[in-house]
């Protein structure tokens, strides 16, 4: 069953601390995706991937380092600079842009939470 | 101004009424015209696309894309309440970087029996 997984549900982060959230995909996609959703205010990206060993800044990478060393996963370090990050993260994939005609939706996982203690 | 504008609600109709969910946007170049449900504590699904302007209908749900006024539209007829979610609009231009998304804000909708 095709899909994307992302763990923990729930983590908790203590002053100072890096935490690392993970995403993996089975979907076979290129691109990848990660998001922060705060109450009221939608989805925000803060990288994106098209490729193992690349990836670029989105909106709000400011406080956050990813790696892409399989193309069936990209991490999300929440590192100490940042300094409000409780909020709701998405991990999403997609087909590459350009490869295909058409469409490509993006698919998302079910999101890990991180509040601080 | 935000790239794409939408109401958080809360909305909150009974069960069988008709719903309409808005969103206006400023960036002439999106194409395609996305809306996203989102459960609690879940992420998001696709619940339909449009490419460019028109309409489209799947079972209860129709999307409506209005370019000249740069205003989309998704209408759910008789609601149930397991259409009680968020739902996002989501935009983005043809050919554009990776496929890059603009997401609303979302509105949380509630459907009572």
């Amino acid at each position: 069953d095709g899909g994307i997984t992302q763990s923990p549900k729930y983590l908790f982060r203590k002053e100072g601390q890096n935490v690392t959230l993970s995403c993996e995909q089975n979907l076979n996609h290129d691109a990848m995706y990660w998001y922060r959703q705060d109450p009221g205010q939608g989805l925000r990206l803060i990288y994106y991937s098209q490729i193992v060993n690349d990836f670029q800044k989105g909106d709000i990478a400011e406080g956050y380092s990813v790696s892409r060393e399989k193309k069936e996963s990209f991490p999300l370090t929440v590192t100490s600079a940042q300094k409000n990050p409780t909020a709701f993260y998405l991990c999403a994939s997609s087909i590459l842009e350009g490869l295909t005609e058409g469409f490509q939706p993006q698919h998302f996982g079910d999101g890990t939470r991180l509040s601080i203690l | 101004q935000k790239e794409v504008e939408q109401d958080p609600g809360p909305l909150s109709v009974p069960e069988g009424a008709i719903v309409s969910l808005n969103c206006t946007y400023s960036n002439s170049a999106f194409q395609y015209f996305m809306w996203y449900r989102q459960y609690s504590r879940k992420g998001p699904e696709l619940l339909m696309y449009t490419y460019s302007s028109g309409n489209k209908e799947d079972g209860r749900f129709t999307a409506q894309v209005d370019k000249s006024s740069k205003y989309i539209s998704l209408f759910i007829r008789d609601s149930q309440p397991s259409d009680s979610a968020t739902y996002l609009c989501a935009m983005k231009g043809r050919g554009s970087t990776l496929g890059r998304l603009y997401f609303g804000r979302g509105t949380q909708l509630t459907v009572w029996p």
